[in-house]
């Protein structure tokens, strides 16, 4: 079954401080996304990667493809980074897979 | 940019009644998706459409239907709301590509209330 798996469900930190969120996966995958939502609903993409590392500013994005793991850091975060974190896979087609979502809150 | 739109951002219907959510998307895009996302389980396919008057079932496509006439615009409908369909409605849209995947493109989301 294709299964996608987050933690943790809900985070805090100060200001500052190094963010890691984790995804694994059941299966092969063809692409993982990682996703922000922010309060209201919005999503946005983050990322699509099949293998290795994407950076993007203070986000940064990287894949295991044999351990089936993906991970989100934010480095120096900041308050307006508080928002929900999602990972999502397609497992060989277009559709998507998605976590559960980790809501991240970041203390001033 | 990629411009995603749904019809209403708060929705309130009762039981019983026909809910047409719309979305419309600008950037000719091939695949358009309808997901539902509740506390705790994520966000959940509903249908998928990957081309005019062309459809897919998603995970969770009881108590639904879809209507694609016209390339840019993906409709869910309701048939008989229930409160069960209680929820936040997100559309997405996706170009086609070689792979199978894209980046989606998600629209701003419709909070739908059955009383």
């Amino acid at each position: 079954k294709n299964e996608v798996e987050q933690s943790p469900q809900n985070l805090t930190a100060q200001e500052g401080e190094f963010i890691t969120i984790n995804c694994s996966y059941s299966v092969g995958i063809s692409a993982l996304h990682w996703l922000q939502q922010h309060p209201g609903g919005g999503i946005v993409s983050l990322f699509m990667l099949s293998s290795g590392k994407k950076k993007h500013g203070r986000l940064i994005a990287t894949i295991n493809i044999q351990e089936k793991h993906s991970s989100l850091h934010i480095t120096a975060s900041h308050p307006r980074d508080s928002a929900v974190y999602i990972c999502a896979a397609n497992f060989g087609n277009e559709k998507l897979t998605f976590g559960t979502g980790t809501r991240l809150t970041i203390i001033p | 940019d990629v411009k995603v739109t749904q019809s209403s951002r708060y929705l309130v219907k009762r039981t019983g009644e026909k809910v047409f959510l719309e979305c419309v998307q600008d950037m000719d895009h091939e695949n358009m998706f309808w997901y539902r996302q509740d506390p705790g389980l994520g966000l959940r396919l509903i249908y998928f459409s990957y081309d005019v008057k062309m459809k897919e079932k998603g995970d969770i496509p009881e108590g639904y239907s879809v209507s694609r006439e016209k390339k840019e615009r993906f409709s869910l409908i309701l048939e008989s709301a229930s409160t069960n369909q209680t929820s936040m409605y997100l559309c997405a849209s996706s170009s086609l590509s070689l792979a199978g995947w894209e980046t989606q493109y998600f629209g701003p989301g419709t909070r739908l209330l059955v009383l």
